[in-house]
Order: C-alpha cells, then structure tokens, then sequence
C-alpha cells in the first residue's frame, strides 16, 4: 500500500548550518508532496509543497527538490535559526479527488544557538 | 497561524461513550479533512468532506463519522470510544479545487480513560 518513509527521525545542527530532510514514496502515482512544521502544541504548518511536473521549489532559506525516478523528495534548509526547531513531517498524494496526504514519522529538528 | 478553528481545544472522555469535535475551515475554503495524530507519528487520514459528502475515507471503522454544513464547517463524530482513540484531531481546510492543499488547524487533545 501507500508509504512515506522519512529520516532521520532526529536531527541536531549548529545555527547557521544548513538541514536536510528525506523523504521516500512508495507510489509512483504520487504526485504531490507538501512539508509540514509542527511547534509544540500546534497543528502542522504549510511551508512548501511541491508537484510531481517541477524538479525543485525554493522560498527563502528552504527549498525542495523531487527526483521522481528514485521516488524521493528532500526538504532543505540554510542558514537554520534556533525558531527553525521543530517537528518536520513529509507527505505525498495521490489522489486528486480525495486530497489524502500520507505522513511520514517525522523528523524532529534541534538548531542550537 | 491559518484561519481553521477548533473546538475544544481539549476534552477527556470514558471508554464507550461518544465525543463531537467541530471545525471552522478558512474563509474562502470548501473542503474539511480530519486526522487522527498519536503522540510521536504522522497524521493519518480519516476522511474529507465535499460539497457536504464525504470524499475519500482512511483505515478507519464506521463509528468515525463526519458532516460538512453549508458554509463549510465540519464536524466529528466518533462512537464506542476506546482507549486507543486517544490522541490529536486535526481538521485541515483547502482552497477550492484545491483538495490537496491542507491547511490545518491547532488540533482537539481527546484523552479516553
């Protein structure tokens, strides 16, 4: 069935170091994947998606990038700042008309200042 | 912060008795889907609502039920709760045409005792 697997499920860097999250499909029907972060206490928050026609998005200091072929998207973070740390959870979709996201587990991000 | 609300933000119920959680989608959005996140996962999907039906539907029993009103609140319903029905309930609202994009809202803490 339908499966994201996302790591690593923690991840710890200096402020000012860049981040990166991965994240792999198992349906190659999938063809939307938004990224997700959760603070403590909050529901998740939209801060990118990106479509299975574009190779890579960029807003500010994060970018994703998609690579079909092995079914795995990434989340890409520079300059990190401490307000970065929180819980990052990848999605996929692959049904248009139902809008079911599939998540991963989570990666819980730590910016130390 | 997104314009879905929730209410309650908590609510602590008994085994077999029945809970409502109830959201407001964002001004301009149509479409609700609800979510079940246990402490430490991924949101799964439950259901999305349509144009007051329900669209889609996740590995969940019959006793999760929903209801989507004319200006787009959603409410939901589960009966018979057990204790493994604790956890976070997010509702998410999207744009019109526009399913896949979940914006959520800060979550109801259900806890069964």
């Amino acid at each position: 069935g339908e499966n994201v697997e996302q790591h690593p499920s923690t991840l710890s860097v200096q402020e000012g170091d860049s981040a990166v999250i991965k994240c792999t499909y198992s349906d190659s029907a999938s063809n939307y994947f938004p990224w997700y972060k959760q603070e403590l206490g909050k529901g998740p928050q939209l801060i990118i998606d990106i479509r299975s026609n574009v190779g890579e998005k960029k807003d500010q200091r994060i970018a994703v990038t998609l690579n079909k072929t092995a079914k795995h998207f990434s989340l890409h973070i520079t300059e990190t700042q401490p307000e970065d740390s929180a819980v990052y959870f990848c999605a996929a979709s692959l049904e248009r008309n139902t809008g079911k996201l599939i998540f991963g587990q989570g990666t819980t991000l730590q910016v130390k200042p | 912060e997104t314009g879905v609300t929730q209410s309650p933000t908590h609510l602590i119920k008994t085994r077999g008795q029945q809970v409502t959680l109830r959201c407001s989608s964002q001004s301009g959005h149509n479409t609700v889907s609800w979510y079940q996140q246990a402490l430490g996962q991924g949101p799964q999907f439950i259901f999305q609502y349509y144009r007051e039906e329900e669209n889609g539907r996740g590995n969940f029993p019959p006793r999760f039920s929903g209801l989507q009103f004319p200006n787009y609140s959603s409410e939901l319903n589960v009966n018979a709760l057990e204790l493994d029905d604790s956890a976070l309930y997010l509702c998410a609202s999207s744009p019109r045409g526009e399913g896949r994009v979940q914006y959520f809202g800060p979550g109801t803490r259900l806890l069964v005792l």
